[in-house]
């Protein structure tokens, strides 16, 4: 099946600076998302990519779906103490089911 | 607030006992996915319904069933529980129809002692 590779498996920063994530797939993927999720509570979708080389933002958040479809990144800028929690990414395949591949998530601590 | 409604929020249950999760989706979706999470495995894909039809099988145990029913809520039924079992039950649903973009509850946390 799908194997979703994410990195880094966490991060420490000061508040104000930037973050970077990514996740890098074996397969090709037709939709890239990123949720996070705050503990004991469902993850929230951030942003999601429909194009290979398409770059999105939310705010001080943006990400691209990378060109090989087989990667995308998340950056986070000016982070802010409420940034802290599990950022995941997630892929789709086309076709019929539209199941997400998740990655193993990416734990923000951010330092005031 | 996603909109994706789950019932209960905490469920403890001992080993070979059965339990239902419960989950209603956004107003207008028609897709319920349902995702296991655990320390150990990350966010596993269960299984898909789409309009009262099963739609896709992930990792799914045979001692776990689900249904969607004509109001479009959803029910996972765990069977035969083992410790193995505990961890979050997410339910997410999405339109289906264009986007691809899954909204997901607050999920359950299921304990087997």
């Amino acid at each position: 099946g799908q194997q979703l590779n994410q990195s880094p498996q966490s991060m420490f920063i000061q508040e104000g600076e930037d973050v970077s994530m990514n996740c890098t797939s074996s397969s090709i993927f037709n939709t890239w998302l990123w949720y996070k999720q705050d503990p004991g509570e469902g993850p929230v979708l951030l942003i999601a990519l429909y194009k290979a080389g398409e770059l999105t933002s939310n705010g001080r958040l943006t990400a691209q779906f990378g060109i090989t479809r087989k990667d995308s990144f998340l950056n986070i800028s000016a982070s802010i103490p409420s940034d802290v929690g599990i950022y995941f990414c997630a892929g789709q395949i086309s076709g019929s089911a539209r199941q997400l591949t998740f990655g193993s998530g990416t734990q923000l601590t951010v330092l005031p | 607030d996603s909109g994706v409604t789950q019932t209960p929020k905490h469920l403890i249950t001992a080993t070979g006992q059965r339990v239902t999760l419960r989950c209603s989706p956004r107003s207008g979706d028609l897709s319920v996915y349902w995702y296991q999470q655990s320390l150990d495995q990350g966010l596993q894909f269960l299984i898909q319904y789409y309009n009262g039809e099963e739609r896709a099988k992930g990792n799914i145990l045979e001692r776990f069933s689900a249904q969607q029913f004509p109001d479009l809520h959803s029910e996972l039924n765990l069977s035969s529980l083992e410790l193995g079992d505990s961890a979050l039950y997410f339910c997410a649903s999405s339109v289906e129809q264009g986007s691809n973009e899954q909204f997901f509850g607050p999920g359950t946390r299921l304990t087997v002692l």
